[in-house]
């Protein structure tokens, strides 16, 4: 069964400060794909990054980073000087590689909250 | 472009009543996936229709049904509502097995 364990319930930061949000998964499958996503207030679940389970490349875009670790099963999110408006709820998440579209297995989410 | 609508936004029901949940998926979208949010958790999926038909399905019992309309639409069905129930539903939409995109979901209340 796959699993998606994100341990850090609640990171508060003040703003500048860098943040990294942790993702540890399991599965069986040798083909997956990994994804984070945002969830403000709003209720929204903003799409952030999907990662192939063969692409072990880290990405950045922007301020955001993600470190994708196959032999620790960890996709890590960094957030470089964060801003007030990155407070939201995170969510790392997982699928099988499906035809017909993906069935994410979500983790707990954690809560960030960067202040001013 | 209009994304991902959800109607309505906000529901409040009473025990063992029926409700319908619509999705509108994102233009050029043929897969729709619904989840549900209870407070406090990450979205667990339910069920995922795509050419008007269920392809997969979640932990969830036959109480949640759903449809696929030609036009890609899609409503989610519960009967005989419990208070647990109570959730955040969302839907998402997806080109086949391309990133899915979220709508803001609708938050039933069973009282």
């Amino acid at each position: 069964a796959q699993k998606v364990t994100q341990a850090q319930t609640e990171i508060s930061v003040v703003e500048k400060e860098d943040v990294t949000l942790d993702c540890v998964y399991e599965t069986r499958d040798t083909t997956y794909y990994l994804f984070w996503y945002k969830q403000p207030p709003s209720g929204e679940l903003v799409f952030l990054i999907r990662r192939n389970s063969f692409d072990e490349q880290n990405e950045i875009s922007g301020r955001y980073s993600w470190n994708f670790q196959k032999s620790t099963s960890s996709f890590n999110f960094t957030i470089t000087a964060s801003q007030v408006v990155d407070s939201a709820v995170y969510f790392c998440a997982l699928s099988e590689v499906e035809e017909y579209g993906n069935k994410l297995v979500f983790g707990a989410g954690t809560i960030l909250r960067v202040k001013s | 472009d209009a994304g991902v609508t959800q109607s309505p936004t906000h529901l409040i029901k009473t025990r063992g009543q029926q409700v319908t949940l619509r999705c509108s998926p994102k233009s050029g979208h043929d897969t729709v996936s619904w989840y549900q949010q209870a407070l406090g958790q990450g979205p667990q999926f339910i069920f995922q229709y795509y050419e008007e038909e269920e392809r997969q399905r979640g932990n969830f019992p036959d109480r949640f049904s759903g449809h696929q309309f030609p036009n890609y639409s899609s409503e989610l069905n519960v009967n005989a509502l419990l208070l647990g129930d109570s959730a955040l539903y969302l839907c998402a939409s997806s080109r086949r097995s391309t990133e899915a995109f979220f709508g803001h979901g609708t938050r039933l209340t069973v009282v």
